[in-house]
This record gives structure tokens, C-alpha cells and sequence, in this order.
């Protein structure tokens, strides 16, 4: 099984562009699809990117997510950023009989 | 309307048993594989438990193997979540969480059920 790594925090300011980090540590990262939530506090988390770069109805145009084989990792951009945009967000992958999550990145919006 | 709604979380000494429940209305329940997702206070997400669409496989992270199973009753949209020698490690708000039936991402969570495993 492999672990999904990424930064503990990451901040920026209103209208600038943000990229999330998440590292797979074993296995290609374009093995299988890779998925990104969003979770304020409080709440259930929300899908924001599906199946590495796709978005689901409702998201904004200023979330994008891809993946780098060369580093074996996906990342979520967020451009335009609003403060609405403060959350936790989570990488999340899958291979047969099991699923994990990376540990989450703090976004600040300041 | 489409929701998901656990129950049966709760205070629950080290060692003891605990079952939760989760029903699922206004979809087609038995056409999606249905998960279990934990989150301890202040941490991140933790796959637990997977059932899939009959109900006749399960899979399990290891932190719970052995310990934990999940089944499901598609005549009553419900899955479960049965849960036994409760470690305080298990403190966690569970999420009963949808799988696309096109099997690539979770799109529908619940709103949580609070387990605390404390003496």
C-alpha cells in the first residue's frame, strides 16, 4: 500500500494562485485516478477534482488539478483566490481493496 | 431528497462494542459501493471499511481489521458499521460516504456520527 503526502499548511493572498502539493510514495501516480475534497470546519467534505484533473458541475473554473509523474504527484491549483477558499483540502487516491487520503493542507487566505 | 444519515454514535468504554447505522434515501442505494471515512478530532481524513453493492464483499484498512465489520441491508438503504474492541484511537466523527457509480470518487457524505471511546 502507498502513503499520499502533503504540506501541513499553505497561505496566499485574495486574487493570487495557489498550488497543493500531494506525493505518492510508492507505486506511479498515474496508476490510479487521484481526487481532491474540500472540508470547512464544520462541515462534510466536498469533491473539487475527480480522476486527476476533471471538475465536477457546481466547482469554479479556478480549480484545476494535475498530475507530474516526473515527481509522482497531483496538485490542485486554485487561482483567483477568494477567502472564501480558507478550508482543508485532501488528496485522495485508491488501488484494489483500498482507498487513503493524504493527511490535508491547511489554506489560508490572508 | 439525496442524503445520507449515520446514527448510533456515542460514549463508549475501551473495549466495548458499538454499531452505526447509515441510511440512504432518494438514489438507487444498492447501485453504489458505500464506505466508511473517519476523522479524529482535529485530524484528517482515515479510510475505514468498504462494502460493495451486494453487500458480499468487504475490505477493510488494517488499523481496523479484525476488529470492525461492515454489511449492508439494501431492502432497508442501510449500511453498518459494527464496531468492537474499541481502542481510544478510535475517537473519530464516522461518515458514511458514497461511491460514484462510475467508481472513481466519493460524492455524497453523510453529516457524521460522533463515536468517543473513553473509560
Amino acid at each position: 500500500n502507498f502513503m499520499l503526502t502533503q504540506p501541513h499548511s499553505v497561505s496566499e493572498s485574495p486574487g493570487k494562485t495557489v498550488t497543493i502539493s500531494c506525493t505518492r510514495s510508492s507505486g506511479n501516480i498515474a496508476s490510479n485516478y487521484v481526487q481532491w475534497y474540500q472540508q470547512r470546519p464544520g462541515s462534510a467534505p466536498n469533491i473539487v477534482i475527480f480522476a486527476d484533473n476533471q471538475r465536477p458541475s457546481g466547482v469554479p473554473y479556478r480549480f484545476s488539478g494535475s498530475i507530474d509523474s516526473s515527481s509522482n504527484s497531483a496538485s490542485l491549483t486554485i487561482s483567483g483566490l477568494k477567502t472564501e477558499d480558507e478550508a482543508h483540502y485532501y488528496c485522495q487516491s485508491y488501488d484494489h481493496a483500498f482507498w487513503v487520503f493524504g493527511g490535508g493542507t491547511k489554506l489560508t487566505v490572508l | 431528497q439525496v442524503q445520507l444519515v449515520e446514527s448510533g454514535g456515542g460514549v463508549v468504554q475501551p473495549g466495548r462494542s458499538l454499531r452505526l447505522s447509515c441510511v440512504g434515501s432518494g438514489f438507487t442505494f444498492s447501485s453504489h459501493g458505500m464506505h466508511w471515512v473517519r476523522q479524529a478530532p482535529g485530524k484528517g481524513l482515515e479510510w475505514v471499511a468498504t462494502v460493495l453493492y451486494g453487500g458480499e464483499t468487504q475490505y477493510y484498512a488494517d488499523s481496523v481489521k479484525g476488529r470492525f465489520t461492515i454489511s449492508r441491508d439494501n431492502s432497508k438503504n442501510t449500511i453498518y458499521l459494527q464496531m468492537s474492541s474499541l481502542r481510544a484511537e478510535d475517537t473519530a466523527v464516522y461518515y458514511c460516504v458514497r461511491w460514484t457509480t462510475t467508481a472513481v470518487y466519493y460524492d455524497l457524505w453523510g453529516q457524521g456520527t460522533l463515536v468517543t471511546v473513553s473509560s
